[in-house]
């Protein structure tokens, strides 16, 4: 079975400032790792999304991850974050097989002021 | 790209009663459809996996009798709220992935926009 903890339930941040949300996982087998975006009263959209290859992985609205084997990790990354960038965040793992259901962190809420 | 639509997107119904929740993959076809529970600022939890023509297969502590579901297609499947009590209240979000998305979409979910679910 698969388990993904989420580090920080909230972070908050400065407009144009960098972010890292940070996102640990544990599972037996070969995984896919994801983070999705969930604004208020909506469901979930994907941000970005390892399945193999490059560990770097970009993704919408400039956020990037980077899967880290060793360490079990795939924390996402933002240079420079935006005020609409204020939303909750999850990581999410299943395994590497298609038609898996995924597993979720439980949330990190990103908080942007000015 | 893939849409997956959830109707109603808000439901208020009185304690007893049932309620009904449909998903439906609007431009491509899913055999597997996930159900997710999201109570107030928390994750989801999987509740179920719904499988077309195939009996659904719940994650332990779901009552099967109280959520109905039925995957009767390859583009819908419902959840069913059955007696429906307080405790049930919560937001519901479904996802299905596009078989024809290959490997590039391997696994890839879409999600429903949710459904919000008060039980008065």
């Amino acid at each position: 079975a698969q388990s993904v903890t989420q580090l920080d339930s909230q972070v908050p941040v400065f407009e144009e400032a960098p972010v890292e949300l940070r996102c640990n996982y544990s599972s037996s087998v070969s995984v896919y790792l994801f983070w999705y975006v969930q604004y208020p009263n909506q469901g979930l959209q994907l941000l970005l999304k390892y399945l193999s290859g490059s560990t770097l992985v970009k993704g919408i609205n400039g956020f990037e991850a980077e899967f880290n084997k060793s360490q079990t990790s795939f924390h996402l990354r933002k240079p420079s974050v935006h005020i609409s960038d204020t939303a909750e965040y999850f990581c999410a793992v299943s395994e590497n097989q298609a038609g898996t259901a995924l597993i979720f962190g439980k949330g990190t809420t990103l908080s942007v002021s000015s | 790209g893939a849409v997956v639509s959830q109707h109603p997107s808000w439901v208020i119904c009185k304690s007893g009663t049932s309620v009904k929740i449909e998903c439906r993959s609007l431009d491509f076809q899913a055999t597997t459809m996930f159900w997710y529970r999201q109570f107030p600022k928390q994750s989801l939890m999987l509740m179920a996996t719904s499988n077309e023509g195939s009996k659904a297969t719940y994650e332990q502590g779901v009552e099967k009798d109280k959520f109905l579901i039925n995957h009767a297609s390859l583009t819908l499947s419902t959840l069913t709220v059955t007696s429906a009590h307080p405790e049930d209240s919560s937001f519901y979000i479904c996802s299905a992935r596009d078989l024809g998305a290959g490997r590039a979409g391997a696994n890839v979910l879409t999600f429903g926009a949710g459904s919000r679910l008060t039980v008065l």
